[in-house]
């Protein structure tokens, strides 16, 4: 299966905790995107890359969130510092680009902060 | 400013009947539009989108959409539903650069035998 992948799928950790994940988009999708899912709502837009450049930033994001997409390949998401509300399930997504808009995204990956 | 207003948060019917689910979009730019499915523990797939072509999409599965202009809306239906079309789902707007998206709130769609 050569879609969007994501991991770990879930993720437990504590208060004050750093995390990590990992998205790996479809093979020469030039945009990848990160969402934050919570119960009941819909995906929040987080961050958007074009290849290796960081584009686009929401309010959301704030300073203990980081994004990186070296190579313009995969992508990682930090949060430092975790706090009860960042649980949620993040999603990531990719497009190829150009007027081709539709995202294809990943299973997500849920954490939970105690 | 780009953002969408799904109008039902639960919408329930009968196995066989037509399925309507209603969202209304608001944009600075021309929109692309999508409509999204997404069932339990698994992940979001599309169903369709318009982005300034026919103004009437079809998607997978049976489902279309109008983008329909002087009432800035594009609503899903679909003329027989049945029972695996039981799941979540979002409208979704794009403003032309397709650098960021905006998701409703979500639809719960239950399909009753």
């Amino acid at each position: 299966d050569t879609g969007v992948s994501q991991n770990p799928r879930h993720k437990i950790t504590k208060r004050g905790q750093n995390v990590t994940f990992r998205c790996d988009p479809i093979s020469e999708h030039n945009r990848l995107y990160w969402y934050r899912q919570t119960l009941g709502q819909g995906p929040e837009f987080l961050t958007y890359f074009q290849n290796e450049a960081q584009l686009e930033k929401s309010r959301l994001l704030s300073d203990r969130f980081s994004a990186e997409r070296p190579k313009g390949s995969f992508s990682t998401l930090e949060i430092q510092r975790t706090e009860q509300g960042d649980s949620a399930m993040y999603l990531c997504a990719s497009s190829p680009g150009g007027e081709e808009y539709e995202q294809y995204f990943g299973p997500g990956t849920r954490l939970t902060v105690t | 400013a780009q953002s969408v207003t799904q109008l039902d948060s639960h919408v329930s019917v009968s196995e066989g009947t037509p399925v309507l689910l209603r969202c209304n979009y608001s944009s600075s730019y021309s929109p692309s539009l999508f409509w999204y499915v997404q069932h339990p523990n698994k992940g979001l797939q599309l169903l369709l989108k318009y982005t300034s072509a026919a103004t009437l999409v079809k998607g997978i599965n049976g489902f279309e959409a109008e983008f329909k202009k002087s009432e800035t809306s594009f609503h899903l239906t679909k003329p027989s539903a049945h029972m695996s079309d039981a799941a979540e789902y979002f409208c979704v707007v794009s403003d032309w650069t397709g650098n960021q998206f905006y998701f409703g709130t979500g639809t719960s769609l239950t399909v009753i035998p």
